[in-house]
């Protein structure tokens, strides 16, 4: 257990209304990721952080933003939700490099109406 | 644009039987990681092969990474209802920041 917690696990929201995800860890793991996952589509990378503060973007990054205040504490945020962003969104970190072991949460289902 | 092709995308067998799955990538693995992941709940890692030709083993599982590593495969002797669930491969991106990943293989086993 990796102690990667993700909130909240269930949302359903209307469209153009702001989401915030919340994903939280317990094991200082440097590298934290930001993955949504859709039928047909497999696990696409949203944004990931390498530090504090440090973050860039992914190869689906249009209409997410995320922040990295503290070492622990990994925010998706959808600015204005659309149907096309509802789907099952999971938190990842890695312990020592970028592109090493990945470790879960157990995601977050958005479902955007 | 980096690729990662896996096949079977579904897959439906007995208890009992074998099975194999593939990933293939467009280019040449640094490194490849296969997870699996259960209904419900985030993927996590079976194994981690590095060197082409190399062979692991993981109870049942065979993982084998080809000698020019741009490809993989997962066998499975004689699959158990507890096999069931979503394999994907992963390698990483080119930028060397990030891991991406196949869609993966749907696997059930009936009993």
């Amino acid at each position: 257990d990796a102690g990667i917690t993700q909130s909240p696990r269930h949302k359903v929201t209307e469209t153009g209304t702001p989401v915030t995800l919340r994903c939280h860890q317990t094991e200082n793991h440097r590298y934290m990721y930001w993955y949504r996952q859709d039928p047909g589509h497999g696990l696409r990378l949203i944004h990931y952080s390498y530090g504090v503060k440090d973050t860039d973007k992914g190869e689906v990054s249009d209409g997410y933003s995320v922040s990295r205040s503290k070492t622990e504490d990994f925010l998706l945020t959808l600015e204005s939700a659309t149907s096309s962003q509802t789907s099952v969104y999971f938190c990842a970190a890695s312990r020592g490099v970028s592109t090493g072991e990945l470790f879960f949460g157990e995601g977050s289902r958005l479902t955007v109406l | 644009t980096q690729l990662l092709e896996q096949s079977p995308q579904f897959l439906s067998i007995q208890e009992g039987e074998n099975l194999t799955v593939y990933c293939n990538s467009s280019s040449v693995f640094s490194s490849l990681q296969w997870y699996r992941q259960e209904p419900g709940e985030g993927p996590v890692l079976l194994v981690t092969v590095v060197t082409g030709g190399e062979v692991k083993k993981l109870k049942r599982l065979t993982f084998q990474f080809g000698d020019a590593r741009k490809d993989s495969s997962l066998h499975i002797t004689a699959a158990q209802p507890g096999d069931t669930g979503l394999y994907l491969c992963a390698e990483g991106n080119q930028a060397g920041t990030a891991l991406i990943f196949g869609k993966g293989t749907t696997l059930s086993v009936s009993s």
